[in-house]
């Protein structure tokens, strides 16, 4: 089945440990994606990925870093968690530039205390 | 200002009816549309693409204005499985960056 999984799907941290949120596509998608959705924010993206080694800032990427070592992965990582990174994380993937629909994963939903 | 804004709404509105959502846009190099549909905080789906010379997939019709930099979803007969959020979405030319729009939320009554 084609997806993008998220781990952990839930996820409650304390201030200043550092995190991880998995992200891994099985459909051979070049163009991969995170984003985060905050009530009546709207899903604002923090950092996108056109390639292998490729990256780049989003709206929103002061506090998270990336890597794309591999073309099915994108991690997100939180070096050191504030609450105001509580929110509800999407990755995404797409198969190309050219390519319309985005394929998001199920969410993770962080709280950091 | 957003870049992408939308009427929150909730529109309440009852089976059958015809509602119409709009988006408007204030960055010009905005490439392409879409409308997704969220249920409830889950994952974003597809709805349907937007184009200038209209876009129609069943009860569904999307249009887009560069002129007034303005995009719309019509859905006409309205059922209950239509409630959700409907975001309003614009990708920057190169494909890459998206810009969503906070969201409409309707709900459709019996």
């Amino acid at each position: 089945e084609a997806q993008v999984t998220q781990n952990p799907r839930y996820l409650i941290t304390v201030t200043g440990k550092k995190l991880t949120v998995t992200c891994s596509q099985n459909m051979n998608h070049e163009y991969m994606s995170w984003y985060r959705q905050d009530p009546g924010l709207g899903l604002r993206q923090i950092y996108y990925s056109m390639n292998v080694e490729v990256t780049d800032k989003g709206d929103v990427p002061e506090g998270y870093k990336v890597s794309r070592k591999e073309k099915r992965n994108f991690p997100l990582i939180l070096e050191s968690p504030s609450p105001n990174q509580t929110s509800l994380y999407f990755c995404a993937s797409r198969g190309g530039a050219t390519m319309i629909e985005q394929f998001f994963g199920p969410g993770t939903r962080l709280t950091v205390l | 200002r957003k870049e992408v804004e939308q009427d929150p709404g909730p529109f309440n509105v009852p089976e059958g009816a015809t509602v119409a959502f709009n988006c408007t846009y204030s960055n010009s190099a905005s490439q392409s549309f879409f409308w997704y549909r969220q249920d409830c905080r889950k994952e974003p789906k597809l709805l349907m693409s937007v184009y200038s010379s209209g876009n129609e997939d069943g009860r569904f019709t999307a249009q887009l204005n560069r002129a007034s930099q303005y995009i719309s979803l019509l859905i006409r007969d309205s059922k209950l499985s239509d409630s959700a959020t409907y975001l309003c979405v614009g990708v920057y030319t190169g494909g890459f960056k998206t810009i969503f729009g906070a969201g409409t939320r309707l709900f459709v009554k019996a």
